[in-house]
């Protein structure tokens, strides 16, 4: 089946440890998002990417890093910069920046 | 900046009944997309419509369509014979032509009463 997958579906973080959430498409598309969702909010862009190894920051990129060595993969990790991290993590994929994304099943990161 | 408003945070409906949503936005653009997007309990969302603002006619999708009023700049969808799975959250979202940027709004909360 082609879609969308993220892992793990929950995540516990200690005070000052980076954490890495997994983002995996095979669906064979170019550009791939990362979107952070609050209570009561709507979807906020952390960071994006149009093609391997390129990436460019979102609305709310401070305390997180991506990177993305292969087109089906793009990981985000939340660092220790990041002071609020406890939300619902969301990726989505797109044949390009022009076309509907695609959202995976999410990540709910909490902080212990 | 561009915003999108949803002014209901939670609406219900009668199951088999009729129901609409608002959305309404704010831009200086003149070509851009708009969406309706369903996050049911499991979180995941999911692609409900989609209306190109150049394009006249409303976009329908089975049970779903919407009215799209671009001098206005609103953007409702209307869920006919509205069925149990239809509960969830529904976000609004844009998208200026050229740009990758999806804004959404805060979401309305629809609940199926049977």
């Amino acid at each position: 089946d082609g879609g969308i997958t993220q892992s793990p579906k929950y995540l516990f973080r200690k005070e000052g440890q980076n954490v890495t959430l997994s983002c995996e498409q095979n669906l064979n598309h170019d550009a791939m998002y990362w979107y952070r969702q609050d209570p009561g909010q709507g979807l906020r862009l952390i960071y994006y990417s149009q093609i391997v190894n390129d990436f460019q920051k979102g609305d709310i990129a401070e305390g997180y890093s991506v990177s993305r060595e292969k087109k089906e993969s793009f990981p985000l990790t939340v660092t220790s910069a990041q002071k609020n991290p406890t939300a619902f993590y969301l990726c989505a994929s797109s044949w390009g920046k022009l076309e509907t994304q695609y959202f995976g099943p999410g990540t709910r990161l909490l902080v212990l | 900046a561009q915003t999108v408003t949803q002014s209901q945070p939670e609406m219900s409906v009668q199951e088999a009944e009729t129901v609409t949503l608002s959305c309404t936005y704010d831009t200086s653009e003149s070509d851009y997309y708009l969406f309706w997007y369903k996050q049911p309990p499991s979180r995941q969302m999911i692609l409900v419509i989609r209306q190109e603002a150049y394009k006249q006619q409303n976009a329908t999708e089975n049970r779903f369509s919407v009215n799209f009023q671009k001098a206005a700049k609103s953007f409702s969808l209307k869920i006919s014979d509205s069925q149990l799975g239809d509960a969830a959250m529904y976000f609004c979202a844009y998208r200026i032509f050229g740009n990758e940027k999806l804004t959404f709004g805060t979401g309305t909360r629809l609940t199926i009463i049977p």
